[in-house]
């Protein structure tokens, strides 16, 4: 399967709105729906912020939202805190197979 | 909630075997995933099994050394990694989905070393 590629960092201010993008290079990433975001905090588990590209969890705030275009995957961050600053992780689910991206690190000016 | 095992030191070539004994939900209806990352490293995806069926699936980079398995009884799912090389150093997490695809619950993470 192929690799999700994802910006090595962005930065906001606070109150801002931010995009973070995923890439994927195959068929199969276009024409799936079960693209998940994460976010992790160093030192700290993962946390589920997006499933089937734009399901938020129960608990997760409504500043977050996700979608996808084509081979594109997005996750909008609307009202930027200082507690958004993490590491935001896409996902991928085909052929049995998840694939991580390689992360985007955010920092909140 | 999730809560896995202790911190482990192996030697290269050695095997690793590491817990995670779920609470608060019907194990049995879920899926258990593991994750690993290695330090300053993005997460890597493992592999999955059903504790109810026994089904799982592997990633390629790892299937000919891991085995997953989960035990309804005692609701703890297990991973085994054979033949341990420095590159498998990393923090291994569990993780719980209710399909195959996403992950709601994670443990808290066991450090797995590998130094001769």
């Amino acid at each position: 399967q192929s690799a999700l590629t994802q910006p090595a960092s962005v930065s906001g201010s606070p109150g801002q709105s931010i995009t973070l993008s995923c890439s994927g290079a195959s068929i199969d990433f276009a024409d799936s729906k079960y693209v998940s975001w994460y976010q992790q905090h160093p030192g700290r588990a993962p946390k589920l912020m997006i499933s089937d590209v734009t399901t938020r969890p129960s608990g997760v705030s409504t500043r977050f939202s996700g979608s996808k275009s084509g081979n594109m995957a997005y996750l909008t961050i609307s009202g930027l805190q200082a507690e958004d600053e993490a590491t935001y992780y896409c996902t991928s689910y085909t052929d049995r197979t998840v694939v991580f991206g390689g992360g985007t690190k955010l920092t909140v000016l | 909630q999730l809560v896995q095992s202790g911190p482990e030191v192996k030697k290269p070539g050695a095997s690793v075997k590491v817990s995670c004994k779920a609470s608060g939900y019907t194990f049995a209806s879920s899926y258990i995933a593991w994750v690993r990352q290695a330090p300053g490293q993005g997460l890597e995806w493992l592999g999955c099994v059903s504790p109810n069926s026994g089904l799982t699936d592997y990633a390629q980079r790892v299937q000919d050394r891991i085995t997953l398995t989960g035990h309804t009884s005692t609701k703890t799912a297990y991973m085994e990694l054979r033949s341990l090389r420095s590159d498998d150093t990393a923090v291994y997490y569990c993780a719980r989905g209710w399909r195959q695809d996403s992950f709601d619950t994670w443990g808290q993470g066991t450090q797995v070393t590998v130094s001769s």
